[in-house]
């Protein structure tokens, strides 16, 4: 199963609400993941089946979605949210991953 | 607090073979849990490699024809990846990643820091 993500990059500021959208080439149901990751470190789950967020997770993460179409808004950005995004897809082997949404300043 | 750790050469051959394991603390590697292995080229995107469970069933991405074998260690809470003819293409940064499997959802809730391994001469 093919992921795709977009937008590749987004610019946004302190504050903001951004929206990335992830898309299954075919349907995943709900087994769909974000993952946060930052420079140097390792993925960090943030939501799993589609919608749940992952403890510990601020609660300005959502997301939603289910078959194909899903999305990922963080609402009022905040410095430590600086990172790159990917959706994976768990419903079928091979798991894909997303090629990645760069949230920069 | 479930803890993994990679250890293994951070240089490998041409043609040879990347061996890596990964240490689990925090949990029994025979609890109901697939245990994983994911990498990411530098500057790139992520690439799952294949998963086992501790009764040595395994699983890998096809997309790697065959060159991978993953396995467990019962006795010392660790399993291992091995990819064998690599080339530079193979050079990553390795994850091991504990695969949470529940009614309904699948995701990697654990990883470990990461290895680089560079595939030169």
């Amino acid at each position: 199963i093919q992921m795709t993500q977009s937008p590749t990059s987004l610019s946004a500021s302190v504050g903001d609400t951004v929206t990335i959208t992830c898309r299954a080439s075919q349907t995943v149901r709900n087994y769909l993941n974000w993952y946060q990751q930052k420079p140097g470190k390792a993925p960090n789950l943030l939501i799993y089946a589609a919608s749940t967020l992952q403890s510990g997770v601020p609660s300005r993460f959502r997301g939603s979605g289910s078959g194909t179409d899903f999305t990922l808004t963080i609402s009022s950005l905040q410095p430590e949210d600086f990172a790159t995004y990917y959706c994976q897809q768990s419903y079928s082997n091979p798991r894909t991953f997303g090629p990645g949404t760069k949230v920069e300043i | 607090q479930v803890q993994l750790q990679e250890s293994g050469p951070g240089l490998v051959k041409p043609s040879g073979t990347l061996s890596l394991m990964c240490s689990v603390s925090g949990v029994s590697i025979t609890s109901s849990n697939w245990w994983s292995w994911v990498r990411q080229p530098p500057g790139k995107g992520l690439e799952w490699i294949g998963e086992v469970y501790h009764t040595g069933s395994s699983n890998n991405n096809p997309s790697l024809k065959g060159r991978v074998t993953i396995s467990v260690d019962r006795s010392k809470n660790q399993f291992s990846l091995k990819l064998y003819s690599v080339t530079a293409a193979d050079t990553a940064v390795y994850f091991c990643v504990k695969l949470n499997s529940a009614p309904g959802t699948v995701s990697f809730d654990s990883w470990g820091q990461g290895t680089l391994v560079s595939v030169s001469s």
